[in-house]
């Protein structure tokens, strides 16, 4: 059984540079959820999947982030024109989704990709 | 606005003793409250949750305690051993909030041998 797997874990790029990040949730988990958490603090809700459906963006997602899930598998989120503001770890989180008579659907995490821009 | 928060940036604790780590929130609509361990360079791995209609959850050494009149809940770790050292984060959801996690800012965990 493998987790979910993120890539890539480090990403260092120039300002003004576009970059993209993959996420793999666990096999047959149907939510997928996108987080960001800077140093010193506790992860940030960014963006939820329900399948290939994005549900929810958080306002923290401006119009230079783009999250997708074409397939209702993997994941990609793209920054585009990055900002010093933008470094941080992009964490990826999937769950099961509810089913009959489950009580709660627990995330799971990937290891994140740590993004800095120069 | 920060919903869930965690105002002990770290503990120091003894290898044998319990470590005692505490959350507050604010958001009365909370359904789930979870908490979550992570090492540096990994993702936040799942320890244990509790229900907002129960007050106390038990899985081997981690007991999560809930006082919903406090909006308050703590995580129990007996007998806290040098493998938990980490950061704790105190997290919440809301099922009709497509449950994404709040979380709290995070716990330094030194278990000293």
């Amino acid at each position: 059984d493998t987790g979910v797997s993120q890539d890539p874990r480090h990403k260092i790029t120039k300002r003004g540079q576009n970059v993209t990040f993959r996420c793999d949730p666990i096999s047959e988990h149907n939510r997928l959820y996108w987080y960001r958490q800077t140093l010193g603090q506790g992860p940030e809700f960014l963006t939820y999947f329900q399948n290939e459906a994005q549900l929810e963006k958080s306002r923290l997602l401006s119009d230079r982030f783009s999250a997708e899930r074409p397939k209702g598998s993997f994941s990609t989120l793209e920054i585009q024109r990055t900002e010093q503001g933008d470094s941080a770890m992009y964490l990826c989180a999937s769950s099961l989704g509810y089913s009959w008579g489950q009580d709660t659907d627990t995330q799971y995490f990937g290891p994140g990709t740590r993004l800095t821009v120069l | 606005d920060q919903q869930v928060k965690q105002n002990s940036p770290s503990l120091s604790v003894q290898e044998g003793r319990i470590s005692i780590l505490n959350c507050d929130y604010t958001n009365s609509m909370f359904d789930y409250f979870l908490w979550y361990k992570k090492y540096p360079a990994e993702g936040p791995t799942f320890l244990i949750s509790i229900s907002s209609i129960k007050d106390k959850n038990e899985d081997g050494r981690f007991t999560v305690f809930l006082n919903k009149s406090a909006k308050h809940l703590s995580l129990h770790i007996v007998p806290s051993q040098p493998g938990d050292s980490a950061v704790y984060f105190c997290a919440a959801l809301r099922k009709a909030a497509g449950n994404k996690l709040t979380f709290g800012g995070g716990t330094r965990v030194l278990v000293k041998p």
